[in-house]
């Protein structure tokens, strides 16, 4: 079974500090990765995914495929980051038909004054 | 123009009854999905249909039955409602080119059940 593991169910950071949020998923092929961001009663929404290499909100994400892991960082932390973030790895099936998107169990980033 | 809309946002019920949330995506997608998000903040697929066809259905009491009219729309059904249906339900599509799985989630419906 394909498995995403986010170790830390809450983390909190001040103004201004760098923060992790980590993320190590099962390898099965080439999973495409993501990480989706979900601020207060809010929908979610995609922040970035690994393909596309890119900083959303100053946020970055580097694949490493020796650790399995996706691990979302931002050097300076802002109080409007507070926000609930999931890693979600995506999985083809065998025949690669079909691809299914696993969530994380989540990680709740507080960004205090 | 909202993407992903579902109706009702809000829906209170007792237990036993039976309840239908609906779906609806204007972006072209063919590929829609429901999941569930409990008290925690877990967040589970339930069912995804491409072009209304069943794709995955996780392990989820046959009390859930999805229903797609089309491929915009992706609606849930949930027969004689218990307590551990509280939760919010996230209607979800993506298009399903290769290189491309972005979701986009709905706003999602908040159920309680007392």
């Amino acid at each position: 079974a394909q498995r995403v593991t986010q170790p830390e169910k809450l983390l909190s950071v001040f103004k201004g500090a760098p923060v992790e949020l980590k993320c190590n998923y099962s390898y099965s092929g080439s999973p495409e990765l993501f990480w989706y961001v979900q601020y207060s009663r809010q929908r979610l929404q995609l922040l970035l995914r690994h393909i596309s290499r890119e900083s959303i909100k100053g946020f970055t994400a580097d694949l490493n495929k020796g650790e399995t892991s996706f691990h979302l960082k931002k050097p300076f932390a802002q109080e409007e980051d507070s926000a609930m973030y999931y890693c979600a790895p995506t999985y083809l099936n065998s025949g690669g038909s079909n691809y299914k998107l696993t969530f994380g169990k989540g990680t709740l980033l507080t960004v205090n004054p | 123009d909202t993407a992903v809309s579902q109706t009702p946002k809000y829906l209170v019920t007792q237990m036993g009854n039976d309840k239908s949330i609906k779906c609806e995506q204007n972006l072209g997608h063919d590929t829609m999905y429901w999941y569930k998000q409990d008290s925690k903040k877990f967040l589970k697929i339930m069912f995804s249909y491409n072009n209304k066809e069943l794709i995955i259905n996780e392990t989820v009491p046959n009390r859930f039955s999805p229903k797609s009219p089309d491929k915009a729309h992706l609606n849930l059904h949930i027969n004689s409602l218990e307590l551990g249906d509280s939760a919010v339900y996230f209607c979800a599509s993506s298009p399903r080119t290769s290189g491309s799985y972005e979701q986009y989630f709905g706003p999602g419906t908040r159920l309680t059940v007392t």
